[in-house]
């Protein structure tokens, strides 16, 4: 398996424009979570699903933040607008629940600069 | 979930047993100990878990007190590309969140 897809690498924007990160979770993974990066605040979960739903986006800083999972493969975290604080690294993992194990696999990231 | 905490950073010589420890006083009987690693530019990297027992994978040992109290990570021979944040955590079983404290930043010199 190819593991987690995070797309973009990277991103570079400009203050006020929308930003949409992807993930691509590993087949047959129920849970996905969104994770944000910073020096100030550390490894910090924004927001997590599983079988498509979400299930706590307690951590979703506020409302310019949007996380959705239109199917099992496929999740984008969008942020409109976007304002220089967002400037993070964004991770996405996956998970299969099995007895009551819960191990996540983390993508590569998305470091975004908003300028 | 229970707080861990760790020592903020650790050297180790390349070859040698790196033993990374964590103290979760507070643990509670459901909870499991989980261990992540992040290398630099990297997104974290699951090493091991345990509950109870002593574990040991490809990876690493965890040893785990009779109390539960506290836990060490045992990297049994450390390189150079064990240089990373290693992160302990707790997570109960009726939970599927992960919640990252700051780690122990180990570096393994040559």
């Amino acid at each position: 398996d190819a593991g987690v897809i995070q797309s973009p690498r990277h991103e570079v924007t400009e203050m006020g424009q929308e930003v949409t990160l992807r993930c691509k979770p590993i087949s047959g993974h129920d849970y996905l979570f969104w994770y944000r990066q910073t020096m100030m605040r550390g490894l910090e979960l924004l927001i997590y699903f599983n079988n498509n739903v979400p299930i706590d986006d307690s951590g979703m800083p506020e409302d310019r933040f949007s996380a959705k999972m239109p199917n099992a493969s496929f999740s984008t975290l969008k942020i409109q607008p976007s304002e220089p604080r967002d400037s993070a690294v964004y991770f996405c993992a996956s998970s299969l629940r099995v007895l009551g194990k819960n191990i996540q696999y983390f993508g590569a990231g998305t470091r975004l600069s908003v300028l | 979930d229970a707080k861990t905490t760790q020592p903020p950073s650790m050297d180790c010589a390349e070859g040698r047993a790196a033993n990374l420890p964590c103290n979760h006083s507070t643990i509670s009987g459901n909870e499991y100990v989980y261990w992540y690693r992040q290398i630099h530019s990297q997104g974290p990297q699951y090493i091991i878990h345990g509950l109870k027992n002593n574990e040991t994978n490809e990876m690493a040992s965890l040893i785990i007190t009779e109390d539960r109290k506290s836990s060490t990570l045992i990297l049994p021979h450390a390189t150079l590309r064990d240089t990373a944040v290693y992160y302990c955590i707790v997570r109960a079983t009726n939970t599927d969140k992960l919640i990252f404290g700051t780690g122990t930043r180990l570096q393994v010199f040559p």
